[in-house]
């Protein structure tokens, strides 16, 4: 049980375009999703997190209006990278808590997004 | 400030055992998790401590002592495939993980 699954798995789109990246979970409720991106041998960056039905919570220096978070079910979660660039491709990982069991605060990862921007 | 102070690097020989030390600093405290993540990949639920003590699932262990700030992680007859980066993952009182940069174990033959 508690599977997150992530989609695409890899992604490559050129600079200015959008690309939305879909996190859900399989088998349990999601009250609380989390994004978090992350560099090449550096640690997990949270973006943002982000609870059904309401506004995501972008942490500092994460620009919301580029990386717009929607959470609409209590199984689904996005990503959307507007006006990708460059600097924008890294490894994007979702995860979530919820009714899944378990020690209730686990969180469960989706298995990443690679994102190239060329 | 919340800090997490792991070492960069280990190593260790197949059959082996070896303790991965983490010390913590966070604002309030509930919790400590372990994941462990191999190159490219998403982290994997390790272990979760929220008392003092040792839990003991399988090959691996972890210690918390919250007095100190200190957990280890504890990884029995070592395998290859316990190559990875094992990330040390308090969490604080708004219930926020906070992630340091993790320790890579390397596995010889």
């Amino acid at each position: 049980g508690a599977v997150v699954s992530q989609h695409p798995s890899r992604v490559i789109c050129k600079s200015g375009t959008s690309v939305k990246i879909e996190c859900r979970s399989l088998d349990f409720q999601a009250t609380t999703m989390f994004w978090y991106r992350q560099f090449p041998k550096q640690s997990l960056m949270l973006m943002a997190t982000s609870n059904e039905g309401s506004k995501a919570t972008y942490e500092q220096g994460v620009e919301k209006d580029k990386f717009l978070i929607n959470h609409a079910s209590l199984t689904l979660s996005t990503l959307t990278v507007t006006s990708a660039h460059p600097e924008d491709s890294s490894f994007y990982i979702c995860s979530a808590t919820g009714l899944a069991g378990g020690d209730s605060y686990e969180q469960y990862f989706g298995p990443g997004t690679r994102l190239t921007v060329t | 400030g919340q800090n997490i102070d792991q070492p960069t690097e280990m190593t260790a020989t197949e059959g082996a055992i070896v303790q991965i030390n983490c010390t913590y600093q966070t604002s309030g405290f509930n919790g400590l998790f372990w994941y462990q993540q191999h190159a490219g990949e998403a982290p994997t639920f390790l272990s979760y401590n929220v008392l003092d003590g040792l839990e003991e699932k399988g090959r691996f262990s972890s210690f918390l002592s919250r007095s100190k700030g200190y957990s280890y992680l504890l990884l029995k007859e070592l395998q290859m495939k316990d190559s990875a980066s094992y990330l040390c993952a308090p969490m604080d009182s708004n219930y926020q993980l906070i992630w340091g940069a993790g320790t890579k174990l390397i596995i010889k033959p």
